[in-house]
């Protein structure tokens, strides 16, 4: 397994601005994955991360708008740029180990006004 | 785009009580894996199955494995108010990607005392 933390935990924020989540794991790991998750229900995949190498964005999420950053194997950051209160979800970063396994961080919720 | 059904999506029981949630796709899956997630934190992974038939047990959980490898069964035994939370189902497709996963929609369960 890993640990996962992610900062900030949750914010509000204003339409029309950017904000950056940042996600660290503990041990070194090749996959890390972005997700999206309204309140109650299941998880949407944003994108997957992995280092050296462009974010792949999945169908309906394009890269101006989700920027990613992956500089070494511990650490990713999530932009979510041009808040609209759609983007108003919770965001998840997970780690891919053997096995197809996933392991989650808490998640930051994100409130934009 | 590969779909994995889930049901039922609300569930509200009594403490004692059994039940049972379901995991079907028509596509075939490489392996499946079950979490459960608590409000204000990440997934946590249950179990992973791989193997068709499979059965595993973890306390009073026990995951099924359909013998094609299309579906999944969760079952709980004499239920808590402890395992009151977000029970999702995710896949990984025989032919895909070998580490992305699909979530189901996730199954809502309250535990009541």
């Amino acid at each position: 397994s890993a640990v996962i933390s992610q900062k900030p935990s949750r914010d509000i924020c204003q339409r029309g601005t950017s904000l950056t989540i940042q996600c660290q794991v503990d041990s070194q790991v090749t996959m890390m994955f972005w997700y999206r998750q309204q309140p109650g229900q299941s998880l949407t995949l944003i994108a997957t991360a992995n280092q050296g190498s462009e974010a792949t964005y999945e169908s309906g999420f394009v890269i101006d708008k989700f920027p990613i950053s992956r500089p070494n194997l511990t650490f990713s950051t999530l932009t979510v740029s041009n808040m609209s209160p759609e983007d108003s979800s919770i965001y998840l970063c997970s780690v891919g180990l053997a096995g197809n396994e996933q392991f989650f961080g808490p998640g930051t919720r994100l409130t934009v006004l | 785009t590969q779909l994995l059904e889930q049901s039922p999506q609300f569930l509200s029981i009594q403490e004692g009580e059994n039940l049972t949630v379901y995991c079907n796709s028509s596509s075939v899956f490489s392996s499946l894996q079950w979490y459960r997630q608590e409000p204000g934190e990440g997934p946590v992974l249950l179990v992973t199955v791989v193997t068709g038939g499979e059965v595993k047990k973890l306390k009073r959980l026990t995951f099924q494995f359909g013998d094609a490898r299309k579906d999944s069964s969760l079952h709980i035994t004499a239920a808590q108010t402890g395992d009151t939370g977000l029970y999702l189902c995710a896949g990984a497709w025989s032919g895909g990607s070998n580490y992305k996963l699909t979530f189901g929609k996730g199954t809502l369960l309250t535990v009541n005392p």
